[in-house]
């Protein structure tokens, strides 16, 4: 499968308790992306990564979320303290430069706080 | 104002018939735009891109742009039961952040 992994599908959680995601982005994609979508919403951005840079981060991440990209290849996120708010999709998406932006998501990870 | 707004539906159409789906932005500089479909418990796909105004056709989909009305729309033709699914409009701001409508969900009855 040459498609962005991410890893665990489904995550449950108690309030409080840190949880981290990983994403493989597709191999010659060098833009990567974290967004998060809740029910009845569209994809909401948190942050992207051109290599290991982080280029650009959403104000609606707050300070308990932290994002890594190390060596320009798989990229973590971590939540820490979670709260019942944090509930939610999180999608991981890349894409290739210069292509205006086409993402392609992978299946997300589904976190359920508790 | 919300940055790319859709009407969230529920469109039904019956089998064979034109789908409408519409969305508007507010971002005047806002230079390409994309359609996602997403299907109940996945993630987006996307199905069609545009940057200039006009029309775009890719077998059944076209996509529309009038950028002085900041208006982007997707026809879909003899819809079919398998596009039953929520449809994303998004907007590109020229940086590398991708901006995201609330999506429509079109049935199509069979």
């Amino acid at each position: 499968d040459t498609g962005v992994s991410q890893d665990p599908r489904h995550k449950i959680t108690k309030r409080g308790q840190n949880v981290t995601f990983r994403c493989d982005p597709i191999s010659e994609h060098n833009r990567l992306y974290w967004y998060r979508q809740t029910l009845g919403q569209g994809p909401e951005f948190l942050t992207y990564f051109q290599n290991e840079a982080q280029l650009e981060k959403s104000r609606l991440l707050s300070d308990r979320f932290s994002a890594e990209r190390p060596k320009g290849s798989f990229s973590t996120l971590e939540i820490q303290r979670t709260e019942q708010g944090d509930s939610a999709m999180y999608l991981c998406a890349s894409s290739l430069p210069a292509t205006n932006e086409k993402l392609f998501f992978g299946s997300g990870t589904q976190l359920s706080v508790l | 104002q919300k940055e790319v707004e859709q009407n969230s539906g529920p469109l039904s159409v019956p089998e064979g018939a034109i789908a409408s789906l519409n969305c508007t932005y507010s971002d005047r500089g806002s230079q390409s735009f994309f359609w996602y479909r997403q299907y109940s418990g996945k993630s987006p796909e996307l199905i069609m891109f545009i940057y200039s105004n006009g029309d775009k056709e890719d077998g059944r989909f076209t996509a529309q742009l009038n950028k002085a009305s900041q208006y982007v729309s997707l026809l879909i033709r003899d819809s079919q039961p398998s596009d039953s699914a929520t449809y994303l409009c998004a907007v590109g701001t020229g940086g590398f952040k991708t901006i995201f409508g609330a999506g429509t969900r079109l049935f199509v009855k069979a």
